[in-house]
């Protein structure tokens, strides 16, 4: 079945760390996002990327980093900058064009 | 500054009424509006969506209206059951660039 993965579900970081969250698609998808959601804000884009080796900044991009090495990954890096860095973390794919997006399971990320 | 406005934030219903939600939005660029449905811990899944060239579309128990000149667009769920409890986020998108509301809570009591 062919859908988008997320890992890990639940991560905990302390503060000063960076930690990196996985998402992987194999819907052969051009467009990959990363958005934030906290309750009461619906979904904030951080970064988004619609070809292999691009990738641009979204709405709220300060503190993190991404890469799009393969078509089918696109790894998001929260960095110790990130000021405020616990929340739910979502991850979509779409072919290219005004077309619905497919959503990971997230990754709740905690700072401890 | 948010570009689709929703509401309401929650929404208490009976089983078997009619919810509605509603969104509004002012780029008259936005060309494509989905909505998305949301359980807790989990991500959105593509619930509906319409394009500005029709009025209305149904899918089962789930029904889009959209008005173009007043810039808004609803969600209706006929005979609404507590497995529809979830969030749901309107969102409209042109140039591949969506944007989406704040979401709206249902709870549909049996």
């Amino acid at each position: 079945d062919g859908g988008i993965t997320q890992s890990p579900k639940y991560l905990f970081r302390k503060e000063g760390q960076n930690v990196t969250l996985s998402c992987e698609q194999n819907l052969n998808h051009d467009a990959m996002y990363w958005y934030r959601q906290d309750p009461g804000q619906g979904l904030r884009l951080i970064y988004y990327s619609q070809i292999v080796n691009d990738f641009q900044k979204g709405d709220i991009a300060e503190g993190y980093s991404v890469s799009r090495e393969k078509k089918e990954s696109f790894p998001l890096t929260v960095t110790s900058a990130q000021k405020n860095p616990t929340a739910f973390y979502l991850c979509a794919s779409s072919i290219i064009g005004n077309y619905g997006y497919t959503f990971g399971s997230g990754t709740r990320l905690t700072v401890v | 500054q948010q570009q689709v406005k929703q509401s309401p934030q929650s929404l208490i219903v009976q089983k078997g009424g009619i919810p509605i939600i509603n969104c509004a939005y002012e780029n008259t660029a936005f060309d494509y509006f989905p909505w998305y449905q949301q359980f807790p811990g989990k991500g959105p899944a593509l619930l509906i969506a319409i394009r500005p060239d029709v009025s209305e579309k149904k899918e089962g128990r789930f029904t889009i209206s959209f008005n173009k000149s007043a810039k808004q667009f609803s969600l209706h769920i006929m005979d609404s059951q507590p497995g529809d409890s979830a969030t749901y986020f309107c969102a409209a998108s042109a140039n591949n660039d969506m944007r989406f509301g704040a979401g709206t809570r249902l709870t549909v009591k049996p």
